[in-house]
């Protein structure tokens, strides 16, 4: 199994750009989850999903959008990139409580 | 409004040096309190799940323990490989699973000098 994958792992966009992060899992699990990582604030969330067809905000989806057609797939939308985004991306999967965390996406936005 | 609290920071232990990390947490309804180790440059990796005070768990040099209001992760005669960043996680709520309900800290950041 190759567990949670995320493409790319590094990205530089200029402000205004979009571009989407891709999460795939390979573990059959029903939650997936995307998370940004910033100095001295934690991990804090941006959307979940619970199943495929149904996704949630978490406590900062301003920004940000995503879909989950598949139960592998989650792929997170940034509509028109600014500097506040700049952040380090990690996308998880569970099956229950348990989050298996994924490399993560380093993305700066200039 | 959910909380979790880890302390120190920063811990710089020598090798061999025993020493404990702390989560103080307030939360409604408990539902499970979760250890991470974090790696420079990687994802957190998933050590441990607690669910109820008095419960203990152990990983090679790592011990957690929980009570009704901190878990302590006790790392015992630590060597160099066991630096990294410790993250406490707690879950509440009515959740059935996933990041639902989930609060993170913010970390310690542990380094074992050889």
């Amino acid at each position: 199994n190759a567990g949670v994958t995320q493409t790319p792992k590094f990205q530089v966009l200029k402000t205004g750009q979009s571009m989407t992060l891709q999460c795939a899992q390979d573990m059959n699990h029903e939650y997936m989850s995307w998370y940004r990582q910033d100095p001295g604030m934690g991990l804090r969330l941006i959307h979940y999903s619970v199943g495929a067809g149904i996704t949630d905000q978490g406590e900062v989806p301003n920004g940000y959008n995503v879909s989950r057609s598949t139960t592998e797939d989650f792929p997170l939308r940034l509509l028109s990139a600014a500097p506040s985004q700049t952040s380090v991306y990690f996308c998880a999967s569970s099956w229950g409580y348990e989050q298996y965390f994924g490399p993560g996406t380093r993305l700066t936005v200039t | 409004e959910d909380q979790v609290t880890q302390s120190p920071e920063a811990l710089r232990l020598q090798e061999g040096e025993s020493s404990s990390l702390n989560c103080s947490y307030t939360v409604s309804g408990l539902r499970g309190l979760f250890w991470y180790r974090q790696d420079p440059g990687k994802g957190p990796e998933f050590l441990f799940t607690l669910y109820s005070a008095g419960e203990e768990k152990e990983k090679e040099r790592l011990k957690a323990t929980l009570t009704k209001k901190e878990s302590f992760l006790h790392i015992t005669a630590p060597k160099p490989e066991d630096s990294a960043t410790y993250l406490c996680a707690v879950q509440a709520g009515e959740s059935g699973g996933g990041a639902d309900g989930l609060t993170f800290g913010k970390g310690t950041h542990l380094i074992i000098q050889p």
